[in-house]
Order: C-alpha cells, then structure tokens, then sequence
C-alpha cells in the first residue's frame, strides 16, 4: 500500500527558478513529515522536515508546506540551482511506526 | 562523529544463494532500519530494530530476516535468493526510531544473476 505518493517522476526547471515537488498521503496518522535529497550511489541525506502542528518550515532557500486538510505537502527550492539536481524522497511517519517513503522526484536544474 | 556504515558496498550472488548485510549506525543510535531501493519503487520499508528487538515490519516474504546485536549493529539477510531481489539496500540509524530523521548509509548495491 502506497501511503505516501509523488506522482511526478520528474521535474526539469532553469537555473534561478523555483523547484515545486509535490508529496501526497493517505493516512491522516502521520504527524511528522521529512524531505530526503539523494545522489546516485549515496544514501538519502536529510533535507527538512515538518511537524504536523505548523503549515511551514523554512530553512535557507527551502520550503516546505504542509495542507492536512489536503494531506499534501510540498517543498519549494528557491532559487534552484544545478547542484540541487537529485531524487527527493518525500516521508511521513507517525508515533514509533515506520518511515514511510514516496518514489521519489528526479530533479533537474539546468544551468 | 562516524556516520552509518553499510558493509559490503557491493555484491554479487546468484539464484538460489543466501546473503547477509551488514549495518553500524551512528554511535548513540538505537534504532536501525533497512529499506529496499529499486528503480521506479522509491524506498520500500523491510524492517526497524530498537534495542534488539524488531519493532516494525514492511510487508517482505520470510526470505528477508534481520537481527540486532546489543551494540546496536544489524545485519539483514536474504535466503534463496531471486533475480527480484537485486536493488540497493539501505540502512538508516535514529536515536529513538519516533518522529525524528534518519540518518542513512551509502547502501550495498546487490545483484542476483
């Protein structure tokens, strides 16, 4: 059962743009929201993360928003740049369950 | 502060054979997780161990097992191989395994010819 959805396999913006990917899920259980960046050949490296208690985060030139009412959230990357081109992971968790994770967004900044 | 160490990097076996993984999370942590990354699949939730004991399980068959020892190290193994099971596994490590991010290791990338 996939829980947590990214839709969108790929995502291809201009450098000094802004990046918008997409997360949805389905168990309203899930209290606690991350976004993992991952290199080929790297393990996911933590990016930002979420509580269930705000609608916003925001860390430099990162975003993230949360809609419970939608069960979506999104993180925003502005502005982007090549080296921001990777996989985001998009994950929910809630109490000491597990962290479940989306497939996963293909980012490319082109220069 | 060593990060998660994941042992082999890589592996190559074949139908049919047995192999075991090994994971050494961040010093401190108690908490280990395994996930399996195949292409267009994201990552797929095997297992989490929390001071020895498994806590939660991903919806895998019984050829995929783990274990933690009291120093917090895991090793996953994966009997009877199958072509399916050539991916990239991963191991995470947290302090507590509740709402909190994980840290993960580089993988070990196995194919199964």
């Amino acid at each position: 059962d996939q829980q947590v959805k990214q839709n969108s396999p790929s995502l291809s913006v201009q450098e000094g743009r802004i990046s918008i990917l997409n997360c949805d899920y389905t168990n309203s259980m899930f209290d606690y929201f991350l976004w993992y960046k991952k290199y080929p050949a790297e393990g996911p490296t933590f990016l930002i993360s979420i509580s269930s208690i705000k609608d916003k985060n925001e860390d430099g030139r990162f975003t993230v928003f949360l809609n419970k009412s939608a069960k979506h959230l999104s993180l925003h990357i502005v502005p982007s740049q090549p080296g921001d081109s990777a996989v985001y992971f998009c994950a929910a968790q809630y109490n000491n369950n597990d962290m479940r994770f989306g497939a996963g967004t293909r980012l490319t900044v082109k220069p | 502060k060593a990060g998660v160490t994941q042992t082999p990097r890589y592996l190559i076996k074949t139908r049919g054979q047995q192999v075991t993984l090994s994971c050494s999370p961040i010093s401190g942590h108690r908490s280990v997780s395994w996930y399996q990354q195949t292409p267009g699949q994201g990552l797929q939730f095997l297992f989490e161990y929390f001071s020895e004991t498994q806590r939660n399980k991903g919806n895998f068959p019984g050829r995929f097992s783990g274990r933690q020892f009291s120093n917090s190290r895991s090793e996953m193994n994966v009997s009877t191989l199958e072509l399916g099971d050539s991916a990239l596994y991963l191991c995470a490590s947290g302090k507590t395994g509740g709402a909190e991010k994980l840290f993960f290791g580089s993988g070990t990338q196995l194919s199964v010819l």
